[in-house]
């Protein structure tokens, strides 16, 4: 089973700056299947980047990510209000879909 | 557009099965990859298993000799059920469909909270 190691696991900033969100897996992962969720208290988690790179449908674009391999990052290029939330990424290797933990970002 | 609601007892006791369905609208059940996903309270997401309506089903190792799910086409439904319930199954369960194209969850249900309690 491929592990998800999300770091840091709490990111505390203020609304306009830049968050960097960390991803590393335990073996190599398939960029088609490492996928990015965001999920705020009392909500069912959204899909905000599929394919390692590709942002979902209606998803600002201030969101971006990159990687390949074992090492991925999310970056908010300049947080708004509305993107105070937990951050999941997600992969499947065919065997089985594992998520990270989680980076809550939170407000400073 | 396509749209997921769970349902369900919201309390089981230990050892007993908990039973949850999943109906979709807006779309069929037949067209997709259907999933079960569950977050435990202060604890991350994880993947319980898929089922198609043709019959197949993958379910996450470490839970697999509990769970079993399935489709109802005349219902436009599919349903998740997990066997021999500890405290440790308490949890927020969500239906999320498998959208093959993007391979990633795109849509999900609300969510519903399971548990386990004498």
């Amino acid at each position: 089973e491929i592990v998800l190691t999300q770091s840091p696991g709490t990111l505390s900033l203020s609304p306009g700056e830049r968050a960097t969100l960390s991803c590393r897996a335990s073996q190599s992962v398939s960029s088609t299947y490492l996928t990015w969720y965001q999920q705020k208290p009392g909500q069912a988690p959204r899909l905000l980047i599929y394919g390692a790179s590709s942002r979902a449908a209606g998803i600002p674009g201030r969101f971006s990510a990159s990687g390949s391999g074992t090492d991925f990052t999310l970056t908010v290029s300049r947080l708004e209000p509305e993107d105070f939330a937990v951050y999941y990424c997600q992969q499947y290797d065919s065997s089985v879909l594992t998520f990270g933990g989680g980076t809550k970002v939170e407000i400073k | 557009q396509v749209q997921l609601q769970e349902s369900g007892p919201g309390l089981v006791k230990p050892s007993e099965t908990l039973s949850l369905t999943c109906t979709v609208s807006g779309g069929s059940v037949t067209g997709s990859y259907w999933n079960w996903i569950r977050v435990p309270p202060g604890r991350g997401l994880e993947w319980i298993g898929y089922t198609h309506y043709s019959g197949n089903s993958k379910y996450n190792p470490s839970l697999k000799s509990r769970v079993t799910m399935s489709v109802d086409t005349s219902k436009n439904q599919f349903s998740l059920k997990l066997s021999s319930v500890t405290a440790a199954d308490t949890a927020d369960y969500f239906c999320a469909r498998w959208e093959s194209n993007q391979k990633a969850f795109d849509i999900w249900g609300q969510g519903t909270v399971v548990t386990v309690s004498p």
